[in-house]
């Protein structure tokens, strides 16, 4: 079975400081990746993926995420936060039905 | 393609009324999923489709709740006899089977019962 967990609910930070937003996984087949963002009353954008290859992946707005399949997480980082990037996280795991399952979510607060 | 759309945005219903909502997915997709998020929670899996058949219901909360996919293009969520716990977020999202692609979602609607 597939599930994923995001530890931190909250996570506050200030403008221009770096984050990480925490993602664990299990899973017991082919591990297919995501995060996604949600501003308040939308639904959810991708913002990057993991399907294979480079364990290294980056978004076009400055976040990367790294599989780390001994630690079985895919963690969320990005170097240098704007007040744009208000919003919640989302972890998602895919399985071979293509079936996704989520995380509870990190919303992130960026201040001024 | 615009993408994938909800119907309504919004809907404010009194508990024990019937309510349904519309999805139309991105027009190539054959998957199409549908999602509950409640405050402060990650989107949670109710059913999905391929093209018309509908491959899991288990996951649909009661048997006040159904969902169909008539021609393998729209689909619809029933909830009968709304109750107050039924208020909530309810996503849905299409995406490719067998492809490299993530689920691409609505914007969702939003439920209140009162």
């Amino acid at each position: 079975a597939q599930s994923v967990t995001q530890l931190d609910s909250q996570v506050p930070v200030f403008e221009e400081a770096p984050v990480e937003l925490r993602c664990n996984y299990s899973s017991s087949v082919s591990v297919y990746l995501f995060w996604y963002v949600q501003y308040p009353n939308q639904g959810l954008q991708l913002l990057l993926k993991y399907l294979s290859g480079s364990t290294l992946v980056e978004s076009i707005n400055g976040f990367e995420a790294e599989f780390n399949k001994s630690q079985t997480s895919f963690h969320l980082r990005k170097p240098s936060v704007h007040i744009s990037d208000t919003a919640e996280y989302f972890c998602a795991v895919r399985d071979n039905f293509n079936k996704f399952y989520f995380g509870s979510g990190t919303k992130l607060n960026v201040k001024p | 393609d615009t993408g994938v759309s909800q119907d309504p945005r919004h809907k404010i219903t009194k508990r024990g009324q019937n309510v349904t909502f519309r999805c139309d997915p991105i027009s190539e997709h054959n998957r199409l999923y549908w999602y509950r998020q409640t405050l402060g929670q990650g989107p949670e899996f109710l059913t999905y489709f391929q093209n018309e058949a509908q491959l899991e219901k288990s996951r649909l909360l009661s048997d006040r709740f159904s969902a169909e996919r008539p021609k393998g293009s729209f689909s619809t969520l029933e909830i009968q006899r709304t109750e107050q716990g039924d208020s909530a977020m309810y996503l849905c999202a299409s995406g490719i089977w067998g492809g490299n692609t993530e689920a691409f979602f609505g914007q969702g609607t939003r439920l209140t019962v009162v």
